[in-house]
């Protein structure tokens, strides 16, 4: 079946440090790959998406490309801020399975002043 | 923000207790969904709506039941709430159009303790 698969954490930086986190998928066909953000005590919102093959999903500094040929969508950003620090979810969604969303196990960021 | 309130947003329960969860929307939008978030395992679908009463399983059905009487509302049901129920739920809204470009909207979550 669909799955997803992202690095474990917890992931600690010191500010302004360029930060990865890799996500890997398994799906049939050619699914959607999103990236969300969930902060303390909230629930979580879309940080950036990809639709396609080679599509660069891109916000507020953080960047993600769909490459089918290595099944993965790995998110990074050049210089994060204590305020990124977050857990951070890939997920994808299929053209099977009635199109539900699978998501990963998330992957929490620490920053450090 | 998407307009999505759920309700209570904390709930302190016993082994056996009935309890109900409640989910309202004011975006219109047809898709709702009801998640599980447990350390671990991230978000997982226990049921979701793709319409006033039309309602499908996910993956971690058991125990739970759903109802959708009207378009803002979708109401998750734990018959008899257990320990392993224990979780924070969240609430998600999509306008999906058909395509897997399913970017969801979600609520604030409800934490639920069964003890």
């Amino acid at each position: 079946g669909d799955s997803v698969t992202q690095m474990e954490g917890p992931v600690t930086l010191s500010e302004e440090a360029f930060l990865t986190i890799n996500c890997t998928y398994t799906a049939t066909g050619y699914p959607s790959l999103f990236w969300y953000v969930q902060y303390p005590g909230e629930g979580l919102q879309l940080l950036l998406k990809a639709t396609k093959a080679d599509d660069k999903g891109s916000n507020k500094g953080f960047e993600a490309t769909y490459r089918k040929e290595t099944t993965s969508f790995h998110l990074e950003k050049g210089s994060v801020q204590v305020s990124d620090s977050a857990v951070y979810f890939c997920a994808l969604t299929a053209n099977t399975g009635g199109f539900k969303t699978i998501f990963g196990a998330g992957t929490r960021l620490f920053v450090k002043a | 923000d998407a307009g999505i309130t759920q309700s209570p947003r904390h709930k302190v329960t016993e082994t056996g207790t009935p309890v109900t969860l409640r989910c309202h929307q004011t975006e219109n939008h047809r898709y709702m969904y009801w998640y599980r978030q447990d350390p671990g395992h991230g978000l997982r679908l226990i049921h979701y709506s793709y319409g006033v009463k039309d309602t499908d399983k996910g993956e971690v059905s058991d125990g739970y039941s759903v109802s959708r009487s009207k378009t803002e509302d979708f109401l998750l049901t734990l018959e008899s709430a257990t320990s392993s129920q224990t979780s924070v739920y969240f609430c998600a809204i999509s306008a999906r159009d058909g395509s897997t470009d399913n970017e969801q909207f979600f609520g604030p979550g409800t934490r639920l303790t069964v003890l």
